[in-house]
């Protein structure tokens, strides 16, 4: 596609209850980060793809949190048993080039805002 | 944790003055990079910088870059309430096989009309 796309753009969950949030990046674009941004502050890393090598899921905050990517193509992150500290807009961004390749310019989603009640 | 910082945290400045934006990291990096952030949803890409340069031009942005005192900073010229905006400072480190992005924390510019 033309963007990075994200879904759901809202998502409202009672604590306690899983939920799934997708990213579908930019056709060839073979690095995927997750972010996570609380309200006023700075980005948080939470996992990065690249291509078929190990993600680096340094940032995961917890095991409740875990994302796939199917070779190039969607992202999905699951939040397992959320909280209500969990809420944040989570941020899907994705780059033409990943590890070894020099500069990596991210193209971001809308963002997914979750709101845990 | 947080490999840049931004300061000041906030600034707010009447439209048609310049705005300065510092942004200091800790490791050694391959480029830096300044994105936009708008409405807290996604964020723009505005301007790269590699670690052999010292100042980029693009339109009214000028960053430059000082690895020895590991700063970076971003000069808006002639602003305007469009330019209204979070702005964020990123690094890769040159660790090899490790090019993630991290982001600093954010300067909150406002201009007033």
């Amino acid at each position: 596609g033309a963007g990075v796309s994200q879904s759901p753009s809202n998502k409202v969950t009672e604590k306690g209850k899983d939920v799934e949030l997708r990213c579908d990046p930019i056709s060839g674009h073979t690095a995927l980060y997750w972010y996570r941004q609380r309200l006023g502050q700075g980005l948080e890393f939470l996992i990065y793809f690249q291509g078929n090598s190990a993600p680096d899921k340094s940032g995961l905050p917890s095991d409740r949190f875990s994302a796939e990517r199917t070779g190039e193509s969607v992202s999905t992150l699951t939040i397992q048993r959320t909280q209500q500290e969990d809420s944040a807009v989570y941020l899907c961004a994705s780059s033409k080039l990943g590890r070894g390749a020099g500069a990596n310019v991210l193209t971001f989603g809308a963002g997914s805002r979750l709101t845990v009640l | 944790s947080q490999q840049g910082e931004e300061d000041p945290q906030a600034l707010s400045i009447q439209e048609g003055e310049n705005a300065t934006m510092n942004c200091s990291y800790k490791t050694s990096i391959n480029n830096l990079q300044w994105y936009r952030q708008n409405s807290g949803r996604g964020l723009v890409h505005l301007i790269l910088i590699r670690s052999n340069e010292r100042e980029k031009h693009s339109g009214r942005l000028r960053v430059t870059l000082d690895t020895s005192k590991k700063s970076s900073s971003l000069l808006i010229t002639a602003s305007r309430a469009a330019d209204t905006a979070s702005y964020f400072c990123a690094t890769d480190a040159t660790n090899f096989g490790n090019e993630k992005l991290t982001f600093g924390t954010g300067t909150r510019l406002t201009i007033i009309p």
